[in-house]
Parts: structure tokens; C-alpha cells; sequence
């Protein structure tokens, strides 16, 4: 079946330290895969995309790393911060550009000061 | 500020109501979608337009129906409301006529029925 994983438990780390978050899927072959950032009780906040094409893309302290082989992005933060504290999606899109968004769970991160 | 505008922000709602929520974006983007997030699963897309005038079925469209009479205004209809429709709903918008466009999302509306 087709499906996207995201590590359901909590990532807990400390402020200035790198998180790494990562998605993985299966029988997929998208176009793009997005970041999105969501706040309890908001809705999404679209961070970054990246291509099929493209390994890697930064933003300011963000990156994203795209393994199309594997199968998976990573989601870098670095220099962490606690206003980094929120839940990060990751979500594939299969229709060529038309946002028709597949996403996972989600992973929640944790920023201690 | 520009953006989309969901309503209402919640909902309770007796089981076999009809009910629309309401959406509107003023950003002029062609693409609009509705989305459904419960605790545990991702998003899950319920229908989308691509244009106004146009709709098409996401991967959960049954009990939900929409219109895109214009390009700002996108409602989700529940004809008959049923408890397993309890969810957080979000509106989407994009700009397809960028290659690989972001989508902004709502602020969301929580529906409990019950």
C-alpha cells in the first residue's frame, strides 16, 4: 500500500543543536515533496519544497534533502531554537505541481532552552 | 492581511444536519483545496478545484460535496452530518500556474458531531 512515515514519537532536543527529522514513503514516485510547519491549533505554514531533480535546498536555517533512491527527506533545523517547538509535516505531491498534497502524521519537535 | 478566511472556527453539530463551511481567499489563486486532519493521520484531501467552475474528488470525498461558483469562494457542504465527520477541516489555496506551488492553509474549523 501507499504510504508516508513520519516518526510518530516526540523529538526532544536541546537549543543550538541540529534536529534532523525524516520522512520516508512508499510506492510513490512524486514531483515534489513539501515541508510544512504546524502550531496547535493552526493550520499549516508552508516552509519548503524541493524537486525530484534536486538533492538539496536551504533556507536560512532550514535544509532539506531529497533521496528519491531510498525513498526519503531529511529536514534539518539547525541551531535549533525553542520557538522551533512544533509539529512538521512532510507531504509528497504525485500531481505534477497541481498541489494535490499527500501527507504524513507529522513529527513533533521540542526545543529545550 | 491577505490570506484565506475559514468559518466558523468550530461546530457542534447533531448528526443527520446539514452543514457548509465556509471559505474564502483573497489572493486570487486559481487552485483550492479542503483537507481533513485527525489526531494520528495525516491531512487528508477531501475534494479540490483547480479552476473556479471546476471541482474534482480527493482521496475521502464521500458525505462532502463542493462548488467553486468564483475564484475566491470555495464551500464544503456535509448534507447529512455523521459522527465519523468529526474532524479539524482546512482550506487550501495555491497558485498553480507556478511550477511546484506552495499551498497557505486556514486557520481551520473544528466540527464535532454529535
Amino acid at each position: 500500500s501507499q504510504k508516508i512515515e513520519q516518526n510518530s514519537e516526540a523529538l526532544n532536543i536541546q537549543e543550538g543543536k541540529t534536529a534532523t527529522l525524516t520522512c520516508n514513503y512508499t510506492n510513490y514516485s512524486p514531483a515534489y515533496l513539501q515541508w510544512y510547519r504546524q502550531d496547535p491549533g493552526r493550520g499549516p505554514v508552508f516552509l519548503l519544497l524541493i524537486r525530484e531533480n534536486e538533492k538539496e535546498k536551504r533556507k536560512e536555517r532550514l535544509k532539506v534533502t531529497f533521496d528519491t533512491t531510498l525513498k526519503q527527506s531529511l529536514f534539518h533545523i539547525t541551531a535549533s531554537q525553542p520557538a522551533d517547538s512544533a509539529t512538521y509535516l512532510c507531504a509528497l505531491d504525485l500531481s505534477g505541481g497541481y498541489n494535490k498534497l499527500i501527507f504524513g502524521a507529522g513529527t513533533r519537535l521540542a526545543v529545550h532552552p | 492581511i491577505a490570506g484565506i478566511t475559514q468559518a466558523p472556527t468550530s461546530q457542534i453539530l447533531a448528526a443527520g444536519r446539514r452543514m457548509t463551511l465556509r471559505c474564502t481567499q483573497d489572493m486570487r489563486h486559481n487552485a483550492m483545496y479542503w483537507y481533513r486532519q485527525d489526531l494520528g493521520l495525516g491531512l487528508r484531501l477531501i475534494h479540490y478545484s483547480n479552476t473556479a467552475g471546476t471541482t474534482g474528488k480527493g482521496e475521502v470525498p464521500d458525505g462532502y460535496s463542493v462548488s467553486r461558483a468564483n475564484t475566491d469562494d470555495f464551500p464544503l457542504t456535509l448534507a447529512s452530518a455523521v459522527p465519523s465527520q468529526t474532524s479539524v477541516y482546512f482550506c487550501a489555496s495555491s497558485d498553480s500556474s507556478i511550477n511546484g506551488p506552495p499551498a497557505f492553509f486556514g486557520q481551520g474549523t473544528r466540527l464535532t458531531v454529535v
